[in-house]
């Protein structure tokens, strides 16, 4: 079992709806978990991190968190074809990060 | 903002051949990381420091070595190149503390070993 998981996609939404990206870890002493952005060509930037269970909301993006489920997720509303990128989950169960492979977003005008 | 910067974005090279990709922070962190990444495969950990001269081997060291002379500096050696070396290679800086965790990245090199 890989330590984090993602659906690879790639994920297709048109413009408008809400992109659901999920993540799964497999180490229970997780604390820290991170959402980074990655264009195509381009470097990894965090967008979102959550460190409690429940949700957290930056504009757009609500970052959810069920440490009993082993689970965080990602939603994106009103998704723009902007926000079409690779997402990266990451996790850290203490010092370093470890990241999912990603899933891939693209959002339909 | 903090600015991580890498020497070269696109490299080729010969197998065999010593490669040294440069990683160089402006922000005083005390952690820096080097990662690679892979289509399907993710970013994995090839080393990371957390201070000058200090080192530790992450998921994925064989083949390569470090040097961290300087705090702002994190540079990884290719000791012989191979083929299977070619990749994406990102290198990335974080403070210490409460805030260890969050990663600032810099523009990656891609690197193609012929």
């Amino acid at each position: 079992q890989k330590e984090v998981e993602q659906n690879s996609g790639p994920l297709s939404v048109p413009e408008g709806a809400i992109a659901s990206l999920n993540c799964t870890y497999s180490d229970r002493g997780s604390q820290s978990f991170f959402w980074y952005r990655q264009y195509s060509g381009k470097s990894p930037e965090l967008i979102m991190s959550i460190y409690s269970n429940g949700d957290k909301e930056d504009g757009r993006f609500t970052a959810q968190l069920n440490k009993a489920s082993q689970y965080v997720s990602l939603l994106i509303r009103d998704s723009q074809p902007s926000d079409s990128a690779t997402y990266l989950c990451a996790v850290s169960p203490g010092g370093k990060l470890i990241f999912g492979q990603g899933t891939e977003l693209s959002v339909k005008p | 903002d903090v600015k991580v910067t890498q020497s070269s974005r696109y490299l080729v090279k010969r197998t065999g051949e010593k490669v040294f990709l440069e990683c160089v922070q402006d922000m005083d962190h005390e952690n820096m990381f080097w990662y690679r990444q892979d289509p399907g495969l993710g970013l994995r950990l090839i080393y990371f420091s957390y201070d000058v001269k200090m080192k530790e081997k992450g998921d994925i060291p064989e083949g390569y070595s470090v040097s961290r002379e300087k705090k702002e500096r994190f540079s990884l050696i290719l000791e012989s190149a191979s083929t299977n070396q070619t990749s994406m290679y990102l290198c990335a800086s974080s403070e210490s503390g409460l805030r260890r965790e969050t990663q600032y990245f810099g523009p990656g090199t891609r690197l193609l070993v012929l």
